[in-house]
Order: structure tokens, then C-alpha cells, then sequence
């Protein structure tokens, strides 16, 4: 079975700086995806940016990227020039490869972004 | 033009009733799931279901099952509705063997209080 832990419950930024949201995570499977999903106060869960665990190369999504340390299990979310927008609970989400997949989700960052 | 969308939004029901989520997706996906988020916003897997398999996660009570009368709907079915039932349903999709194979797109969620 595999574990997610966001060990940050809570984190603030000011506007137009950078924040980093830390996830840990455990396996034993060798093929896997990660992910960070975004759930604004709408509830609704935004996919934020997606990591394939073969890949060396960090993901990136415009303001957002990931630093992969796979043999650490680490997959921390960084946001540049953060904007009011961006204040939401950040959940960090493993899948393994494979059908019907179930996603394992960390239990959450709720991310303040202070103007 | 919505991908994943789940009807109702909200359900408030009492204690001992049978009630159902429904859920649809327009995204061509063949596979589908449904999460329970609880109060302190931790999100698990409920099932996931495709035309090859069901799988249940274990902790899911028999008082839930998914339904799907085609691969474009999956719909949550609750018989004697209890007090820790109350949650919010996320129902999310993805395609299986894609490049963005576990990539899970989710619905708005259904918020379920239980009197």
C-alpha cells in the first residue's frame, strides 16, 4: 500500500513571492505518477501539475514546478510569483501505472497568499 | 461543455434513507471512480470501474455501490443512509493506456449531509 504525507497543514506566502509545498511519499512500486492537485474554496479539484516517476526531468507548469528527488520520495510543489489566486488546499496525489489506477491523496496544505 | 459533472451538487437527507449521485462524464474516458472527502477534507478512494473491473477499496461499507449503465456514467448508490456518511462525493475519470494515463479529471463534488 502506499502512503502520501504533506507534513505542512498550513502555509502562507506573500503576493509575488515563491512558496514551496513539501510531499513525501511511500511505495514499493517502480512505475508511478504523482501529482498536485488545487481545491480553491469552489471545491473543485484542479490537476496543478504531473510528474512520470520514470523521468528525470522536473515538471513544470508556467508558475508551477516540481523538484522529483526519487530516491529521497520527495515531490515538493514550488509556486513563483504567487497571486491571490493561487490560495487553496494543495493536495500531493500518488497513481500507480496500471488500469484503473486509484489515486492515494496526503491529507493536504492549506496555502494563504497574503497581499 | 462540462467534462465531469455530478448531480446534485448538494443532498441533505435523513438517517435510514436510500439516496443516489449521479455522475457523468463527456471526456470519452473508460474509466471511472468515486472519492469520499471528509470534514477535515482528507480524500479517499472509494471504487474505481472500468469495463474490465470493479475494484472496491475494503473500508467501503456494503451500503454503497457504484452503478454504471454505460462507460460515460457511474452513479453512487447509498442504502440506510448514517450520520457518518456526511461528507463530499468527488466522482473523477480517466483513460487508461493514454499518454496521460492515470491523469483523473473530477467532477464538482456532491456535498452530502446526513440528518
Amino acid at each position: 500500500a502506499q502512503t502520501v504525507t504533506q507534513s505542512q497543514p498550513e502555509m502562507s506566502v506573500q503576493e509575488a513571492e515563491t512558496v514551496t509545498l513539501s510531499c513525501t511519499y511511500d511505495t514499493s512500486e517502480s512505475d508511478y505518477y504523482l501529482f498536485w492537485y488545487k481545491q480553491p474554496p469552489s471545491r473543485q479539484m484542479i490537476l496543478v501539475i504531473r510528474q512520470e516517476a520514470y523521468k528525470q526531468q522536473n515538471a513544470t507548469e508556467n508558475r508551477f514546478s516540481v523538484n522529483f528527488q526519487k530516491a529521497a520520495k520527495s515531490f515538493s510543489l514550488k509556486i513563483s510569483d504567487s497571486q491571490l489566486g493561487d490560495a487553496a488546499m494543495y493536495f500531493c496525489a500518488f497513481g500507480p501505472s496500471g488500469s484503473a489506477r486509484q489515486l492515494t491523496f496526503g491529507s493536504g496544505t492549506q496555502l494563504t497568499v497574503l497581499p | 461543455d462540462t467534462a465531469v459533472s455530478q448531480t446534485p451538487k448538494y443532498l441533505v437527507t435523513q438517517m435510514g434513507n436510500d439516496k443516489s449521485i449521479k455522475c457523468e462524464q463527456n471526456l470519452g474516458h473508460d474509466t471511472m471512480y468515486w472519492y469520499k472527502q471528509d470534514s477535515k477534507k482528507f480524500l479517499k478512494i472509494m471504487f474505481s470501474y472500468n469495463n474490465k473491473e470493479l475494484i472496491i477499496n475494503e473500508t467501503v461499507p456494503n451500503r454503497f455501490s457504484p452503478k454504471s449503465p454505460d462507460k460515460a456514467h457511474l452513479n453512487l448508490h447509498i442504502n440506510s443512509l448514517e450520520l457518518g456518511d456526511s461528507a463530499v462525493y468527488f466522482c473523477a475519470s480517466s483513460q487508461d493506456g493514454s499518454s496521460k494515463e492515470n491523469e483523473q479529471f473530477f467532477g464538482p463534488g456532491t456535498r452530502l449531509t446526513v440528518l
